[in-house]
């Protein structure tokens, strides 16, 4: 129990363009899910943290413009990256607690490798 | 906010031997301690969670320890195997859901054969 399954597992996009990363708990509600970037050999960076039906929190320094955050449903988050650009270029991993689960736990997605050209 | 420090960053065991990564905490108020295993490329994976109503759990060959009052908690993995090679980290929340995780820098163990 308790999947988080994320798409796409990797994408490569020219500078200037948008891209959507999709989140989903697949066999639980998500009440929140946390969106985090992770640099090669770094420890993961909380981006923002979504709340369904509300707007999400972004952690300081994270531009709410640029990193758009959606959680329409309690099993579905999406970060779009907008007019990306190299410097966007990581990982991104979703993270999600709910309903159902373990409270404090959270379980994490395998991840998007993001290449921006 | 939460600052949690993890040491040491690299650490390398023979295999069997046993491996410690320790990491402390800013906040009093963090009363949830998760350990994540992070193999190249690949989601962190719960491995062993405490909370700050006990001292110490453990799981076969890992165990967790906290002390409140230092404010520092400890992962011990015994008889390691080379597949405990990975990337571990350690995080700190005052629990509960919405409440977001604060990760250590991370350890990278190297299990040799």
């Amino acid at each position: 129990g308790a999947v988080v399954s994320q798409h796409p597992s990797w994408v490569i996009c020219k500078s200037g363009t948008s891209v959507k990363i999709e989140c989903r708990s697949l066999d639980f509600q998500a009440t929140t899910m946390f969106w985090y970037r992770q640099f090669p050999k770094q420890s993961l960076m909380l981006m923002a943290t979504s709340n369904e039906g509300s707007k999400a929190t972004y952690e300081q320094g994270v531009e709410k413009d640029k990193f758009l955050i959606n959680h329409a449903s309690l099993t579905l988050s999406t970060l779009t990256v907008t007019s990306a650009h190299p410097e966007d270029s990581s990982f991104y991993i979703c993270s999600a607690d709910g309903l159902a689960t373990d409270t404090d736990t959270q379980y994490f997605g395998p991840g998007t490798r993001l290449t921006v050209l | 906010g939460e600052n949690v420090e993890q040491h040491p960053s690299t650490l390398s065991v023979q295999e069997g031997d046993s491996a410690v990564i320790k990491c402390t905490y800013s906040d009093s108020a963090s009363n949830y301690f998760p350990w994540y295993k992070q193999e190249l490329g690949k989601r962190p994976q719960l491995i062993i969670d405490i909370r700050s109503n006990v001292g110490e759990k453990k799981d076969q060959r890992i165990a967790v320890t906290l002390n409140k009052t230092a404010k520092h908690f400890s992962l011990h993995i015994t008889e390691t195997q080379p597949e405990d090679s990975a990337v571990y980290f350690c995080a700190a929340s005052i629990g509960g859901s919405n409440y977001k995780l604060t990760f250590g820098k991370g350890t990278l163990l190297t299990v040799n054969p």
